[in-house]
């Protein structure tokens, strides 16, 4: 049973473009949570969604920042416009249920640097 | 708002060595997580503390929970240089969105 994907692992994007990180949960789970650490930083909660939907997205910026999990494919976590200040890790988890007793299972991270 | 503090933030001792890792948090929760992070790598699971007085141990490492006092310890038996890496420990929500809040991190380095 693969894990939790992401992809890239690695982006490098010039300021004022745009990056656009992919999260395949692990199989069977529908609930997926997006967090970001910013350099020498604990994870920090963005967005938690569930299929063509999103429940929770109060720790997402309110500007730049979007999410979404749709029916088919991935979550995408967009960011328009990156400044340098978007440089971080982007961990994805996923739990099958979304309750405090079901585990999130993190992925491998997306890096980001903005050049 | 559920707050999670660790100390210390940076931890340098010497190989054989024992040393403890503390993690306050500021309301009720069910459970607590254990972390390690490698530079530049994900999250590696280490333990999962589920009720008060749990207790689990995996090698040089032994986690504790005390949900009255809000407290749980890392505590690391005779360090050896591969465990030089940083440890986070995270505590769920418990209403909402079912959210991990962590801890800022301790940067272990194991001295040779």
């Amino acid at each position: 049973n693969a894990g939790v994907m992401q992809n890239p692992r690695h982006l490098v994007r010039r300021r004022g473009q745009e990056a656009r990180l992919r999260c395949s949960p692990m199989k069977g789970h529908s609930h997926v949570y997006w967090y970001r650490q910013l350099p020498e930083e604990g994870l920090k909660f963005m967005v938690y969604l569930q299929k063509e939907n999103i429940i929770d997205e109060s720790g997402m910026p309110k500007e730049r920042f979007s999410a979404e999990f749709p029916k088919e494919g991935p979550s995408i976590l967009r960011i328009q416009q990156v400044v340098r200040g978007d440089s971080a890790a982007y961990f994805c988890a996923s739990s099958p249920e979304h309750q405090a007793s079901y585990e999130q299972y993190f992925g491998p991270g997306t890096r980001l640097t903005v050049t | 708002e559920l707050k999670v503090e660790q100390n210390p933030l940076f931890l340098s001792m010497q190989e054989g060595k024992n040393y403890t890792i503390y993690c306050n948090y500021s309301t009720t929760s069910d459970r607590l997580y254990w972390y390690r992070q490698d530079p530049g790598k994900s999250l590696e699971s280490l333990f999962v503390l589920l009720s008060n007085g749990a207790v689990k141990q995996e090698g040089r490492l032994m986690a504790s929970l005390d949900t009255k006092a809000r407290l749980s310890t890392l505590h690391i038996t005779a360090a050896v240089h591969d465990l030089s890496a940083t440890y986070f420990c995270a505590v769920v929500t418990t209403s909402g969105t079912y959210k991990y809040i962590f801890g800022t991190g301790t940067r272990l380095k194991v001295l040779a």
